[in-house]
């Protein structure tokens, strides 16, 4: 089974418009993080957020927020008030265990255009 | 504020060619990984190295790869001798800590190309 699951390949929105990236993930450990990435075209692989699975509360950072669901076992996106800049591929991963050196998992990504 | 930094940017080197990437991880952290990605495609994990050894790698890191942390700053990776389908971004991520926040922090990368 996959261990992320990004099921929009592409996805469109209106500059100053939230928009939402679904990520489902699967595991059997109880301790686990989950990260989001933002790879524009140039390449690199930026850190968004996390959410570590004991979290009671939500994620935030800035505009970037984790729809945490433990139950349903997702951590969607919300980019709050899309800017032109927003524009590349975002990838979700997850790492099992805490003080491991275990590998992320990524999924497949999601490619974000911003529309002006 | 600390970063990744990896080199060269890009390299092409003719197959069967041995190739070392270089990367210099974020000086306190103690977790590294290399990571690649196929133009185009999900970002595939090849090692992760904690204390000098490697903790966990995956099917693509067979014996023509290698890594090394020859002097307590820098992070390699050797490919013995590359294939043609060994092109692709290889990125070198590094992360510090035994509580989260846990995020790797990934360098900018290094596109590989075998001709």
């Amino acid at each position: 089974a996959q261990k992320i699951t990004q099921t929009q390949p592409g996805m469109f929105v209106q500059e100053k418009e939230a928009v939402t990236l679904d990520c489902t993930y699967d595991t059997s450990d109880p301790s686990y993080g989950l990260f989001w990435y933002k790879q524009p075209s140039s390449g690199e692989m930026i850190f968004l957020i996390y959410q570590g699975s004991y979290d009671q509360q939500n994620a935030t950072e800035g505009r970037y927020s984790l729809n945490f669901q433990k139950a349903r076992k997702s951590a969607n996106l919300v980019i709050s008030a899309s800017q032109l800049g927003d524009s590349a591929m975002y990838f979700c991963a997850m790492r099992e265990g805490v003080d491991t050196g275990n590998q992320f998992y990524f999924g497949t990504g999601t490619s974000l255009t911003v529309i002006p | 504020e600390p970063e990744v930094t990896q080199t060269p940017s890009h390299q092409v080197t003719q197959m069967g060619q041995e190739v070392i990437l270089r990367c210099v991880p974020i000086s306190n952290h103690l977790y590294f990984y290399w990571y690649r990605q196929i133009l185009g495609q999900k970002v595939e994990f090849l090692v992760s190295f904690y204390n000098n050894e490697i903790s966990e790698k995956s099917e693509i890191f067979d014996d023509q790869f290698s890594v090394e942390r020859p002097d307590g700053s820098n992070f390699t990776l050797k490919i013995r001798s590359t294939k043609l389908e060994d092109s692709a971004m290889y990125f070198c991520a590094s992360r510090y800590n035994r509580a989260w926040p846990g995020g790797a922090f990934f360098g900018q990368g290094t596109r590989l190309t075998v001709v």
